[in-house]
């Protein structure tokens, strides 16, 4: 119940295209999904965050969808470029009271790489 | 404001010796996590500390494995009679106190090789 399911593994997007992760989860308790990039050799950078209590939240080009009766969150990356090319981990996490932090509840990963 | 810090970013050790690990969190920040991340896998929760005091050791190995986090000075992760199989990537993360604030920034990592 505490698993984080993520697919693809692996993606190859043409330069210009959308890149499409997506993320299911079983505990309900779960209310806080945030995205992760890591670069080789690199530690987690985050990237966007959701609270289920909106449907989709967009910063740049990336924008996530969520999508609470199904359990499930995706990230789109719009216009990707080669810079783009990462693993990219979805996560989530039961907030304490008062929203404050918890522990993290991470995906396998999926390796982006955006070809020219 | 400088990041989270993790040192040292790379660490060698022989079969039986001590690991510590060392990461200094956000400035302002008052809780701390550490993850192992094995090869071309995700990253599993290890522990939660605040200044202090333990909250979550779920992730923990019962042997072998202890964290803190002092009132003063860097959070530190050991590894009691390392085994190959902890070698690994292990990666510390901060977060701030106070409410509606659940973001955590994760430092470098510290890379464990185990020989």
């Amino acid at each position: 119940q505490q698993q984080v399911k993520q697919s693809p593994q692996s993606l190859i997007v043409q330069k210009g295209g959308i890149s499409i992760i997506n993320c299911a989860y079983e505990n309900t308790a779960f209310d806080y999904f945030p995205w992760y990039q890591q670069f080789p050799g690199k530690g987690p950078a985050l990237l966007i965050a959701i609270r289920p209590d909106v449907s989709e939240k967009k910063e740049g080009r990336f924008t996530i969808s969520f999508n609470k009766s199904a359990k499930q969150f995706s990230l789109h990356i719009m216009d990707s470029q080669p810079g783009d090319s990462a693993t990219y981990f979805c996560a989530a996490s039961a907030l304490q009271m008062a929203g404050t932090a918890s522990k993290l509840t991470f995906g396998t990963g999926t390796r982006l790489q955006v070809t020219l | 404001n400088a990041g989270v810090m993790q040192n040292p970013r790379h660490l060698v050790r022989r079969r039986g010796q001590e690991a510590r690990l060392r990461c200094s969190p956000m400035k302002g920040h008052s809780h701390v996590y550490w993850y192992r991340q094995l090869p071309e896998e995700g990253l599993k929760f290890m522990v939660y500390l605040q200044k202090e005091n333990i909250i979550d050791e779920s992730g923990m190995p019962k042997e072998r494995f202890s964290a803190e986090f002092p009132k003063e000075g860097p959070s530190i992760l050991r590894i009691q009679q390392v085994v190959r199989g902890d070698s690994a990537a292990y990666f510390c993360a901060s977060s701030p106190p106070g409410q509606g604030k659940p973001e955590a920034f994760f430092g470098q990592g510290t890379r464990l090789t185990v020989v």
